[in-house]
């Protein structure tokens, strides 16, 4: 069964420090997003990617996260400098082509800011 | 407001209880709704897609109220493994397609 690939799966860096996690979707998946979740939260939106081209970061902290996907298949979140209060976990999902699909998820990454 | 919100929980049911969850959202423009199902520490996986001719599962029923925006989750017979964290989820943005999470249910069920 084709799945979404993170990595890493844990990630402990120090504040201030730069810190990238990267995805890949399933195969044909147009729609990529990131999301932050914190524990005993839900999943909040960072980006979302159709192909290359990003749709939504109106949630996404750009004065220290970027996001891209340069090809239009695998990306890469990075935090540049992290701040303790990132520690989170960051979530990739994708979405097959059309309106209304559901989005499948990679087993995320754990990052902890010390 | 937030976006989406859900019940606050925790539920803690004994087995072969039923139990309901359920969700409101605030953009009326929103178009598809899911639930989807998080155990701890491990990612989302869907659950079921929810239709306005409300749909079921198995022991899982949802249904949707597009004039009340509302959306809600029953779980007939549950057992020890119905135990983790539900999520109510609308798309919305202007591509239709983003996914927007609640903050989630939990559900404990005990023997």
């Amino acid at each position: 069964e084709a799945e979404v690939a993170q990595s890493p799966r844990y990630k402990i860096t120090e504040k201030s420090q730069a810190v990238a996690f990267w995805c890949d979707p399933i195969s044909g998946h147009a729609t990529l997003y990131w999301y932050r979740q914190i524990l005993g939260q839900g999943p909040e939106l960072l980006v979302q990617f159709q192909d290359e081209s990003v749709v939504d970061d109106s949630q996404l902290p750009k004065d220290r996260f970027s996001a891209e996907r340069l090809k239009g298949v695998d990306s890469t979140l990075k935090i540049q400098p992290a701040e303790l209060g990132d520690s989170a976990m960051y979530l990739c999902a994708s979405s097959p082509p059309g309106m209304n699909t559901e989005a499948f998820f990679g087993q995320g990454t754990r990052l902890t800011v010390v | 407001r937030k976006e989406v919100e859900q019940d606050p929980g925790p539920f803690n049911v004994p087995e072969g209880a039923t139990v309901a969850f359920n969700c409101t959202y605030s953009n009326s423009a929103s178009q598809s709704f899911f639930w989807y199902r998080q155990d701890c520490r491990k990612e989302p996986k869907l659950l079921m897609s929810v239709y306005s001719s409300g749909n079921e599962d198995g022991r899982f029923t949802a249904q949707l109220n597009r004039a009340s925006q509302y959306i809600s989750l029953l779980i007939r017979d549950s057992k020890l493994s119905d135990s983790a964290t539900y999520l109510c989820v609308v798309t919305q943005n202007q591509a239709g397609t983003a996914l927007i999470f609640g903050k989630g249910t939990t559900l404990s069920v005990s023997s």
